[in-house]
């Protein structure tokens, strides 16, 4: 157990709806990441926060978003879902800004489903 | 543009021998590099990490090489055992992007008893 707990762990939902993915670092950690996984494809980075800021910006889509609330928990939107949006959905967590060699500790996942 | 890259999504070792997994980057500013393992309906987890100062870091049967002219990273098990049996994901960290780090595809090992 990596102590970083998501939910909810499978999400089934239509095409054009809207989900929230939660995400709950590990204790004292203050970074939070998101990654989407697609079949077949290796994790990619879509975001990261550090303690309620925006730190870094990958492959996110602009119908996604995400925050980092003040009890460092963090949301993950996805709206206007397509069939290309299913996949799993990783948040990690590391305790440092990561100007360090942070170790990152993911979460168990979120499996998300668009018919 | 996949910049860590993973060619074999699988390999397969009889236990007690060597299991050696490969993985190749593209950008030369990558300063840290790591390896995950990821069981299924879990999350990956840490395994091994090395800085790019490096080119060899042991962590008990787990032996991570670095060659920064080839940019060629290889994750050393040994002696490979049946709960090795996972799937393996390399990873690269570029310091100019922020704290991004590229993943790899993934190489399925299945270690045989």
């Amino acid at each position: 157990d990596s102590g970083v707990t998501q939910t909810p762990k499978h999400l089934i939902t239509a095409t054009g709806q809207r989900v929230t993915l939660r995400c709950s670092p590990r204790s004292g950690d203050l970074s939070v990441y998101w990654y989407q996984q697609s079949l077949d494809q290796g994790l990619q980075f879509l975001i990261q926060y550090y303690n309620g800021e925006e730190r870094a910006k990958g492959n996110i889509l602009e119908r996604f978003s995400a925050q980092q609330f003040p009890d460092l928990h963090s949301e993950l939107n996805l709206s206007s879902l397509e069939l290309g949006d299913s996949a799993l959905y990783f948040c990690a967590s590391s305790a440092r800004r990561g100007l360090d060699t942070d170790t990152q500790y993911f979460g168990p996942g979120t499996r998300l489903t668009v018919l | 543009d996949q910049q860590v890259k993973q060619n074999s999504p699988s390999l397969s070792v009889q236990e007690g021998r060597i299991s050696i997994l490969n993985c190749d980057y593209t950008n030369s500013m990558f300063d840290y590099f790591l390896w995950y393992k990821k069981y299924p309906a879990e999350g990956p987890t840490f395994l091994i990490s090395i800085s790019s100062i490096k080119d060899k870091n042991e962590d008990g049967r787990f032996t991570v090489f670095l060659n920064k002219s080839a940019k060629h990273l290889s994750l050393h098990i040994v002696p490979s055992q049946p709960g090795d049996s996972a799937v393996y994901f390399c990873a690269a960290r570029d310091l100019n992007t922020g704290n991004q780090f590229y993943f790899g595809t993934g190489t399925s090992l299945t270690v045989i008893p």
